[in-house]
């Protein structure tokens, strides 16, 4: 079974430039997450989806982050404009369900100088 | 939401048992405790999980103490690849919680050949 696929892997921009991260989930599983991790701290939720429905965005930064799920499979993640706080490596993670364990790709470093 | 404690960091030598543990005073009765680790450069992955009674699978063990307020990750013989940050998360009811994980610092173990 295919795991997360997450894309690119490394990204290194200027501040108040943009950049679009891509997540595909595991085939079936219907939510998907959004975790962001700075160096040296646990991930934290961005952004959890059902299907294509957004189920928290609570701590999503909506001035300058936006995320998508248009056909409630593949998702992007995007900033813009970026700032130095904002760098960190990006997980998306998907479960079958909400209760489900999450099954987490290698994520996206992002670096902005 | 409940809060874990871990201590930052452990070290372990190669082949032997290792004991990861975890305080959550704060549980509550519909509380799930989950581990999960973190690989140097990948993203979280499943360990195992539990709500009252000790619990084994092919990774580890978890030992949860009687009254819940304390948990303890078991690996059997610890070997290099085990070397990785652990979270013990406290996963409360969809209802509640929506699903997402909420992670603490975690303990970094590192193994000694």
């Amino acid at each position: 079974e295919a795991g997360v696929a997450q894309s690119p892997r490394y990204k290194i921009i200027e501040k108040r430039q943009s950049v679009a991260f891509w997540c595909n989930p595991i085939s079936g599983h219907a939510t998907l997450y959004w975790y962001q991790q700075i160096l040296g701290q646990g991930p934290k939720l961005l952004i959890q989806f059902q299907n294509n429905g957004v189920v928290d965005d609570s701590q999503l930064p909506k001035d300058r982050f936006s995320a998508e799920r248009l056909k409630g499979v593949d998702s992007t993640l995007k900033i813009q404009p970026a700032k130095l706080e904002d760098s960190a490596v990006y997980l998306c993670a998907s479960s079958l369900d909400p209760a489900g364990g999450h099954f987490f790709g290698p994520g996206t470093r992002l670096t902005v100088l | 939401d409940a809060k874990t404690t871990q201590p930052n960091s452990m070290e372990s030598n190669e082949e032997e048992p290792v004991h990861l543990p975890c305080n959550h005073s704060t549980i509550s009765g519909t509380d799930y405790i989950h581990w999960y680790r973190q690989l140097p450069s990948q993203g979280p992955e499943y360990v195992i999980h539990g709500l009252t009674s000790n619990v084994n699978n092919r990774m580890a063990s978890l030992a949860i103490a009687e009254d819940r307020k304390s948990s303890t990750l078991i690996l059997h013989r610890a070997t290099l690849r085990d070397a990785a940050v652990y979270y013990c998360i406290l996963r409360g009811p969809v209802y509640n919680q929506g699903g997402k994980l909420i992670f603490g610092q975690g303990t970094e173990l590192s193994v000694k050949p």
